[in-house]
């Protein structure tokens, strides 16, 4: 089965600085690749999402790259601001023909004022 | 996005008993789920609710120890039965709402905090 391992599982970053949270996927048939943002206490936010047709997807201060050769996908996040800290999580997905999401360990990120 | 309420938020149960949890989306959609995430940890699926027949289960969870309903399009229930402390978790209601395969994407329920003593 999907297996979804993401690195680094804490993350301190200074303010203004950028953050790179990386994962990698094992089953080559996932096409979806979501990410979330989970904040003490509350659901998990869909912040960002990318598809197998696509290398890479922007959206004001996220990005997230795709290399499908390789398995593996990134969340960037520039001019962190202490709101972002957070729990974020990567998943993979197969969305066709059925819809089951695999999420990975999760990335504590730590933003310093 | 569909808008996802759970009932109850949260609960403080005796072992032994059962409790069941309900999810309601404001919009019919394509799948309901339902995970489980303990504290400090990733979320795990625990099955596919799917409509007017029995749930799809994952590896480590049983019919018997989570039974999931789900009558219509936008409703399901998730029973936690004969309840122990190591069921103490977040229980959280997921759907996947959009217009086809290229478009959908996939939301999560505020959760349901339970703790069993």
């Amino acid at each position: 089965g999907e297996n979804v391992e993401q690195h680094p599982s804490t993350l301190s970053v200074q303010e203004g600085d950028s953050a790179v949270i990386k994962c990698t996927y094992s089953d080559s048939a996932s096409n979806y690749f979501p990410w979330y943002k989970q904040e003490l206490g509350k659901r998990p936010q869909l912040i960002i999402d990318i598809r197998s047709n696509v290398g890479e997807k922007k959206d004001q201060r996220i990005a997230v790259t795709l290399n499908k050769t390789a398995k593996h996908f990134s969340l960037h996040i520039t001019e962190t601001q202490p709101e972002d800290s957070a729990v974020y999580f990567c998943a993979a997905s197969i969305g066709t023909g059925g819809f089951k999401t695999i999420f990975g360990a999760g990335t504590r990120l730590f933003v310093k004022a | 996005s569909a808008v996802i309420s759970q009932k109850p938020s949260r609960d403080i149960c005796q072992r032994g008993t059962s409790l069941t949890i309900q999810c309601q989306v404001d919009s019919q959609v394509t799948m309901m789920f339902w995970y489980r995430q303990q504290p400090g940890q990733s979320l795990t699926l625990i099955a596919t609710a799917n409509q007017g027949s029995e749930a799809t289960y994952e590896s480590g969870f049983v019919i018997d120890k989570f039974p999931i309903s789900r009558p219509n399009l936008t409703f399901s229930t998730l029973t936690v039965s004969n309840m122990s402390p190591e069921d103490s978790s977040i229980y959280l209601c997921s759907v996947v709402s959009g217009q086809g395969v290229t478009t959908d994407t996939q939301y999560f329920g505020p959760g349901t905090r339970l703790t069993v003593l």
